[in-house]
C-alpha cells in the first residue's frame, strides 16, 4: 500500500536560516511526489512535483526538493527561511500504476519561521 | 485564467441533515478529486472524477457520494450528517490529458460544522 510519512510535526528555524521538511514514501515503482502548502483557511497550494528526471526539484517561492530513491525521500528545502514561510506544509504521492489522481498525504508538518 | 472556485465556503449543519458542495474546476481541466480535511485524519482522498464518471472512490461510507457534470462541474453530496463530518472539504482539478503526473489545482474549500 502507498503511504508517505512526514515524521516532524513541526519544524523551527530562524528568518535568514535554511529549512529543510522531511517526507518519506512507500510506494512501489517509481513514484510520482508533491509537495503543497497550506495557509490558514486557505486551501491547498501546489510547490512543487518530481516526475522522471533530475532529482532536484525546483518549485515556487526558492524552495526546492530532492529525490532519494535509495532512502526513498522527498526532502524540502529553502536556502533561506522567511517568515512568511509559516505555514503547514504536505507531501504528497501518487502511484503512476493507479490511473487516477489520487493522492495520499502526508499528516503535514507546521513550519514556523522566527525573525 | 481562474483557479478552482467551490461553494458555499462556510456552511453549518444539524445531524441528520444532508448537504451538497460546489465544485467548478480550471476551465478545461476535465478531472476533479474531493479530499477531507479534519485535524484527526488529515487529508484523506473522497473521490474523483473525469468525464463525468467515478474513476475512484476512498474509503468513506455510501453516505459521500458525488457527480460530474458535462461541463465538469462537480458536487458533492453527504446524507445523514454525523458529527464527524465536521471538515474542510476540498475539490482540486487537474487537466488529465495525460497520466504523466498531471498536478492538481486545489480550491479554498467549504468549512463544514456540523452542530
Amino acid at each position: 500500500a502507498q503511504s508517505v510519512a512526514q515524521p516532524e510535526d513541526q519544524v523551527n528555524v530562524a528568518e535568514g536560516n535554511p529549512l529543510t521538511v522531511k517526507c518519506t514514501y512507500s510506494v512501489s515503482g517509481n513514484p510520482y511526489l508533491f509537495w503543497y502548502v497550506q495557509y490558514p483557511n486557505r486551501g491547498l497550494q501546489f510547490l512543487l512535483k518530481y516526475i522522471t528526471g533530475d532529482n532536484l526539484v525546483k518549485g515556487s517561492y526558492g524552495f526546492e526538493a530532492e529525490f532519494n530513491k535509495s532512502q526513498t525521500s522527498f526532502h524540502l528545502k529553502k536556502p533561506s527561511a522567511l517568515v512568511s514561510d509559516s505555514a503547514l506544509y504536505f507531501c504528497a504521492v501518487r502511484d503512476p500504476g493507479d490511473n487516477t489522481d489520487k493522492l495520499i498525504f502526508g499528516t503535514g508538518t507546521r513550519l514556523q519561521v522566527f525573525p | 485564467k481562474a483557479g478552482v472556485t467551490q461553494t458555499p465556503r462556510y456552511l453549518i449543519k444539524t445531524r441528520g441533515q444532508q448537504v451538497t458542495l460546489s465544485c467548478s474546476p480550471i476551465s478545461g481541466h476535465r478531472s476533479v478529486s474531493w479530499y477531507q480535511q479534519t485535524p484527526g485524519q488529515g487529508l484523506q482522498f473522497l473521490f474523483e472524477y473525469f468525464s463525468e464518471t467515478q474513476r475512484n472512490k476512498g474509503n468513506f461510507p455510501g453516505r459521500f457520494s458525488g457527480r460530474q457534470f458535462s461541463n465538469s462541474r462537480s458536487e458533492m453530496n453527504v446524507s445523514t450528517l454525523e458529527l464527524g463530518d465536521s471538515a474542510l472539504y476540498l475539490c482540486a482539478s487537474s487537466p488529465a490529458r495525460t497520466r504523466e503526473g498531471e498536478t492538481q489545482y486545489f480550491g479554498p474549500g467549504t468549512r463544514l460544522l456540523v452542530l
